[in-house]
């Protein structure tokens, strides 16, 4: 079975601009859930969607917004991005919404701000 | 809220030393608890669980074991390759509350 898989894998954007970034879960996982990774602040909680509705949000501004479509593929766009943007944007699928199912990563994008 | 705290690194091992890294929490009931593994370059992989107090999660010769008491999850193993060098996670999973997850703890392991 495939994992989950990101496009793109790296990104290079300008200050001011938006982007859109993919995420296919395995096959059959209906959750998919969204992470910021950087250094200085550790792997940090987006949003999760499950079945196209958000279940769960973090602490983020209203910049990171995400949806799911009907066969789960998901994304996530990031509008008048920051320097503090650049980061490892990591999705992750589990396949059902019950309280502590594991999560399953794909390698994730790799987004530069400049 | 949630939250995880785990030792600050890097852990820098030789082969064959025992390796332990500290995990402690904080959540509301007894949630399952994880521990994932990132390697360079990679997204993480989940490399143990346990569901409930007492339980011991193992896989690839670490262990963990869920204490209710001490609200602890420390990780370990009895001894380290080269090929275990990389970054260690102690997560809650989500549900009613968004997953959490510990700073990383960086292992690093000299032949």
């Amino acid at each position: 079975k495939a994992g989950v898989t990101q496009t793109p894998r790296y990104l290079i954007k300008t200050r001011g601009q938006q982007v859109t970034l993919s995420c296919s879960p395995i096959s059959g996982h209906r959750s998919v859930s969204w992470y910021q990774q950087t250094p200085g602040q550790g792997l940090q909680f987006l949003f999760e969607y499950f079945s196209e509705t958000q279940r769960n949000k973090g602490n983020f501004p209203g910049r990171f917004s995400g949806r799911q479509f009907s066969n789960s593929r998901s994304e996530m766009n990031v509008s008048t991005l920051e320097l503090g943007d650049s980061a490892l944007y990591l999705c992750a699928s589990s396949p059902s919404d019950r309280e502590g199912s594991e999560q399953y990563f794909g390698p994730g994008t790799r987004l530069t701000v400049t | 809220g949630n939250s995880v705290t785990q030792m600050e690194g890097p852990v820098t091992l030789s082969e064959e030393a025992f390796l332990t890294i500290n995990c402690t929490y904080t959540a509301t009931g007894y949630p399952s608890l994880f521990w994932y593994v990132q390697y360079p370059g990679e997204g993480l992989q989940l490399l143990l669980k346990a569901t409930k107090a007492d339980d011991k999660g193992s896989n690839k010769g670490f262990e963990a074991t869920y204490r209710k008491e001490t609200t602890s999850f420390h990780l370990e193993k009895g001894s380290v390759q080269v090929s275990d060098s990389a970054v260690y996670f102690c997560a809650l999973p989500g549900g009613s509350y968004i997953p959490t997850f510990g700073r990383g703890t960086s292992l690093i392991v000299h032949p």
